[in-house]
């Protein structure tokens, strides 16, 4: 059973740039479209990037200038950079699994990241 | 491209029916048959709930159903349970640059 685990810090400086990895357990992440989506307090989701195993990108045109997600197969982790974060940037980030038809079918468990001045 | 448009809230007794709308564009909800709706209880991550407009992934329950007419897709939960107390977003492939949006989600209450 593929399971997903998101780490990184729980505190960023604002101005400086977050970090995250996402762990791929349990299966392979071949043929798989691996995503990046945040909730931030309160609020509702937002889809932020995605990439296949292969390398190819898209990214949410609001974030795109300060985005940056990739892919390490033998490692079996995806990561994404966000730089320049401000309080905005405040929120959990979740880690996720999208089909080729445009659903996202298993997500990891969240970890928030809180941008401090 | 903006979200998706749900009622903040809907509520129902034990055992009603509930349908929660999702209101986009042709270029989103109208246009495609890639809508899907997920259930997110309080501190945890979404739930997938249902894909394509109307399919139900294994282990979730028929009580859960989706629909789309037009520009808006529904989703109905029959035989409401306490357990289904949850908030809910729908989402959508768009056309548009941003290629794919959630809703604004809904909370639904169990009286």
């Amino acid at each position: 059973q593929v399971q997903l685990q998101e780490s990184g810090p729980g505190l960023v400086k604002s101005s400086e740039t977050l970090s995250l990895t996402c762990t791929v357990s349990g299966g392979s992440m071949y043929s798989s479209y691996w995503s990046w989506i945040r909730q931030p307090p309160g609020r509702g989701l937002e889809w932020i990037a995605y990439m296949y195993h292969s390398g190819s990108t898209n990214y949410n045109p609001s974030l795109e200038s300060r985005v940056t997600i990739s892919v390490d197969t033998s490692k079996s982790q995806f990561s994404l950079k966000v730089t320049s974060v401000t309080a905005a940037d405040t929120a959990m980030y979740y880690c996720a699994r999208r089909s080729p038809y445009w659903y996202f079918d298993l997500w990891g468990r969240g970890t928030l990241v809180t941008v401090s001045s | 491209q903006s979200a998706l448009t749900q009622p903040a809230s809907v509520s129902g007794s034990p055992g009603q029916s509930i349908t929660i709308s999702c209101t986009g564009t042709s270029s989103d909800v109208g246009g495609y048959n890639y809508v899907s709706w997920y259930q997110q209880h309080p501190g945890q991550a979404p739930k997938f709930m249902i894909y394509e407009v109307s399919n139900r992934p294994s282990g979730v329950s028929s009580r859960f159903s989706g629909s789309k007419s037009g520009n808006t897709a529904y989703l109905t939960i029959s035989g409401l349970q306490a357990d289904d107390e949850a908030d809910y977003y729908c989402s959508s492939y768009t056309s548009s640059s941003t290629l794919y949006v959630f809703g604004t989600g809904t909370k639904v209450t169990v009286l």
